[in-house]
């Protein structure tokens, strides 16, 4: 099945710095979303992008589908932001989104 | 248009119990999957199923785990006898349409509910 890779695991940050996580995976996909799991563990989701670019607010992620990357920038971060970021994807006609690791971020105040 | 609902949200159960594990999906969306997600890790797909069909079941343990979407009423996942390896966060995800089938209107979007969390002592 594919194989979806995180980076970098973990990330510390100061309030309003900005960062760049990285989501690569091993076979073409149709489907490619952006989580963020927050300190109570619930999933949000942030971004349904299996190709192209989209932007909302201080997030903006950008997927390469031809070269199997996905990234996902994190720009003036605050407190807030902190959680874990998870990438999940599949491919076409698969039924199960395969999850990353995560990049485990903290943002200090 | 209230999200995914799972309930409940904690579960404590001891050793050799049954754990029952209810998920209602949003509105319109007819595709329901469970994930597994344990302590410091991601999460892990388990079953897909539609109304009164499993469709993929391939990331469930052989025994003890079973799944349901009835005609009425909420998905639930089941587990019996329950062991300690069973404590995690358990997630119901529910979409539109099938998640490997790529949709400009992204309907193939996974919504998750709040998750229930199991605790076997």
């Amino acid at each position: 099945g594919i194989q979806v890779e995180q980076s970098p695991p973990d990330l510390i940050l100061q309030e309003g710095a900005n960062s760049t996580l990285r989501c690569n995976f091993s076979d073409s996909v149709n489907n490619l979303q952006w989580f963020h799991q927050n300190p109570w563990g619930q999933l949000i989701n942030l971004f349904y992008i299996p190709s192209g670019t989209k932007q909302n607010g201080r997030l903006s992620a950008t997927t390469v589908a031809t070269e199997r990357y996905s990234l996902l920038y994190i720009s003036s971060s605050q407190t807030t932001d902190s959680g874990v970021y998870f990438c999940a994807t599949c491919e076409e006609g698969n039924n199960d989104m395969r999850f990353g690791a995560g990049t485990r971020l903290t943002v200090k105040p | 248009n209230a999200g995914v609902m799972q309930n409940p949200r904690h579960l404590v159960r001891r050793r050799g119990q049954e754990a029952r594990l209810r998920c209602s999906p949003m509105k319109g969306h007819s595709h329901v999957y469970w994930y597994r997600q344990l302590p410091e890790e991601g999460l892990k797909f388990m079953v897909y199923l539609q109304k009164e069909n499993i469709i993929d079941e391939s990331g469930m343990p052989k025994e003890r785990f079973s799944a349901e979407f009835p005609k009425e009423g909420p998905s639930i996942l089941r587990i019996q006898q329950v062991v300690r390896g069973d404590s995690a966060a358990y997630f119901c995800a529910s979409s539109p349409r099938m998640t490997g089938t790529q949709y400009h209107s992204g309907a193939n979007v996974l919504t998750f509910g709040a998750g229930s969390r199991l605790t076997v002592l």
